[in-house]
């Protein structure tokens, strides 16, 4: 099993409607988390962290599921700008290791 | 954010030569860099965590003798794959961080493509 599964997608979204997606993972001692972004054939770019209590930043808002080992990221209003791969993070509770999820691919369409 | 580059961006070589990755932070001092790979579709793999001035600490089925890593100062590291084959082509980033402790954010570079003939 790995330590970071997410449904590959991809997700068609209509222009301006809202897309929500999970993420599990299965080390239960798993200290911190996050959404990046990772456009094609570039670098990973941090998202948003991930907090126990949901944060939102703008039309993006994470939840975090500790008893159910699941994060989810929810998008509304979206944009054509929003596409790419979204990629779960977690970070063990020793070091600052990060294990990478193998990504949600996000199509936004007109 | 904090800016971390990479050189080169892109290179193809052919089988069994040796290709050199730099991955420097430009504005901070990157106590812990660490190198990933991530083949077509597929996730970023962590590959190894270097510390200024000690040995690098390789994931399980990474070969260190393969995979020459050197952190020889608080803003360069280097990444040499040697003899490299066409199963080695892959993007390769790297990401520092000014400590090695937890909470402290990684800044990824650009990332290398490399492709091996």
């Amino acid at each position: 099993r790995k330590e970071v599964e997410q449904d590959p997608g991809p997700f068609n979204v209509p222009e301006g409607a809202t897309v929500a997606f999970n993420c599990t993972y299965s080390n239960s001692a798993s200290q911190s988390f996050f959404w990046y972004r990772q456009d094609c054939r570039k670098e990973p770019k941090l998202l948003m962290s991930v907090y126990s209590s949901g944060n939102e930043d703008g039309r993006f808002t994470a939840q975090l599921n500790r008893a159910s080992q699941y994060i989810s990221l929810l998008i509304r209003d979206s944009k054509l700008s929003d596409s790419a791969t979204y990629l779960c993070v977690v970070r063990q509770a020793a070091g600052n290791k990060l294990t990478f999820g193998g990504g949600t691919r996000v199509l936004v369409k007109p | 954010g904090a800016v971390v580059s990479q050189h080169p961006s892109r290179v193809i070589c052919k089988s069994g030569t040796s290709v050199k990755i730099e991955c420097r932070s430009l504005d901070f001092q990157a106590t812990t860099m660490f190198w990933y790979r991530q083949f077509p579709k597929q996730s970023l793999m962590l590959m190894a965590t270097s510390n200024e001035g000690s040995k690098a600490t390789y994931e399980q089925g990474v070969e260190k003798d393969k995979f020459l890593i050197n952190h020889a100062s608080l803003t360069l590291s280097t990444l040499t794959v040697t003899s490299a084959h066409p199963e080695d082509s892959s993007f390769y980033i790297c990401s520092a961080s000014n400590s090695g402790g937890a909470g402290n954010e990684q800044f990824f570079g650009p990332g290398t493509r490399l492709t091996v003939l």
